[in-house]
């Protein structure tokens, strides 16, 4: 079974800062989709950024970056010049390329960005 | 706005109760995923749908059961039911092929049960 790991329940950082999260994953396939979602306050569950494992350019959308480590099953979103619309909760979640392609998510991790 | 739909957005009722909660998916999307978030659980999985039919199952109690219609829209039952259930549902929707696998989410339908 495949599981995922957020081990910062919390953090806070100063507007403009760089802030990185910690996701960690098991699974015994070689073929999957890592993602990070962002949940503001509204609930909404946003796509932030996408990694495909074949891939080993780390992706990057605008502030937000991923440094993917395949071996070590490591996946860490580093967002930076963060900004007040930054503050959500942020889901790391895997998902296998195969039929049943039902996503998993981390317990999370709530990113508070302080002016 | 990720153009899934859900309704309601907020449901309150008691225990013993049924509901029935509703998905709109993307236009040309034929797979329709449910999910709960709830505090001590996190985001689960429930069930997978892909053009009517069921495709995967996850953590779902048998209380609950869930169907797609030919619209594509898909309905998600939760019966007898119990403080515990209190959470937020999400409706995910993806076209389902192997080329596009990216799941966008509703906005979610809270469910209370008092």
């Amino acid at each position: 079974a495949q599981t995922v790991t957020q081990s910062q329940p919390e953090m806070s950082v100063q507007e403009a800062e760089t802030v990185t999260l910690s996701c960690t994953y098991d699974t015994s396939e070689n073929n999957y989709y890592l993602f990070w979602y962002k949940q503001p306050p509204s609930r909404q569950m946003i796509l932030v950024i996408r990694q495909e494992a074949y891939k080993q350019q780390n992706a990057t959308e605008n502030r937000f970056s991923v440094n993917f480590q395949k071996a070590a099953k490591s996946f860490s979103l580093k967002i930076s010049d963060s900004q007040l619309g930054d503050t959500a909760m942020y889901f790391c979640a895997f998902m296998r390329l195969n039929r049943d392609d039902k996503i998993i998510f981390g317990k999370g991790t709530r990113l508070h960005i302080l002016p | 706005d990720s153009g899934v739909t859900q309704t309601p957005k907020h449901l309150i009722t008691a225990t013993g109760q049924r509901v029935t909660l509703r998905c709109s998916p993307r236009s040309g999307d034929l797979s329709v995923y449910w999910y709960q978030q709830s505090l001590d659980q996190g985001l689960q999985f429930l069930i997978q749908y892909y053009n009517g039919e069921e495709r995967a199952k996850g953590n779902i109690l048998e209380r609950f059961s869930a169907q797609q219609f030919p619209d594509l829209h898909s309905e998600l039952n939760l019966s007898s039911l119990e403080l515990g259930d209190s959470a937020l549902y999400f409706c995910a929707s993806s076209p389902g092929d192997i080329t596009s696998l990216i799941q966008y989410f509703g906005p979610g339908t809270r469910l209370l049960v008092l």
